[in-house]
């Protein structure tokens, strides 16, 4: 079953441009919400998350966004750097347990 | 601070033949643990997680077992593998009272 979707494979973006990674889950008894980045033969990292009672979160470059009543989440990334090139996966948890979704390749051109 | 470990790095088997996958944690008491799968060009699948020494719980029907003989030990085995059985397995850690799962390097499993 897909709780968590990413149904953008891939994403091309210039540097400096905004990237924009979305993500859409069906289970509305998740109530955290989190990215993670990848590269090729290495294990995700952590990078930004949200819990349900907030509707945003920002770190330096990267901002979330939550709509609980769409059940839909997105990742910006601004500016965009070739360095932020890489797999990311919007994920979801629930007690005990986090659905991932199928990721999204971000390329950024420089 | 915490550190994982997982190993080997790449591994390739014969359909048929057993496996077991080591992920140990550092600097960290009584952790969550997980073990993912992922199949190329497909997201993070779920296998096992456990709560404590012992505790192991299934998340989808295969033939890989998980085991917990010690507290920061998480093991994934196979009596006989499945040609479907090869992609990436990601070993993974959380403390207990948070969501925040931290991934160790990974191993490939490629079966032939």
């Amino acid at each position: 079953d897909q709780q968590v979707k990413q149904n953008s494979p891939s994403l091309s973006v210039q540097e400096g441009r905004i990237s924009i990674l979305n993500c859409d889950y069906t289970n509305s008894m998740f109530d955290y919400f989190l990215w993670y980045k990848k590269y090729p033969a290495e294990g995700p990292t952590f990078l930004i998350s949200i819990s349900s009672i907030k509707d945003k979160n920002e770190d330096g470059r990267f901002t979330v966004f939550l709509n609980k009543s769409a059940k839909h989440l997105s990742l910006h990334i601004v500016p965009s750097q070739p360095g932020d090139s890489a797999v990311y996966f919007c994920a979801a948890s629930g007690r005990n347990d986090m659905r991932f979704g199928a990721g999204t390749r971000l390329t950024v051109k420089p | 601070s915490q550190t994982i470990h997982q190993w080997p790095a790449t591994l390739v088997q014969p359909v048929g033949s057993p496996l077991s996958l080591e992920c140990t944690v550092e600097g960290t008491s009584n952790p969550n643990l997980y073990w993912y799968r992922q199949a190329a060009g497909r997201g993070l699948q779920l296998l096992f997680y456990s709560v404590g020494i012992g505790q192991i719980s299934s998340e989808v029907p295969q033939n890989l077992s998980a085991s917990r003989p010690q507290d920061r030990q998480f093991i994934l085995s196979s009596k006989k593998l499945l040609l479907s059985d090869s992609g990436f397995y990601l070993c993974a850690w959380s403390v207990h009272s948070k969501h925040e799962q931290f991934f160790g390097p990974g191993t490939r499993l490629t079966v032939l």
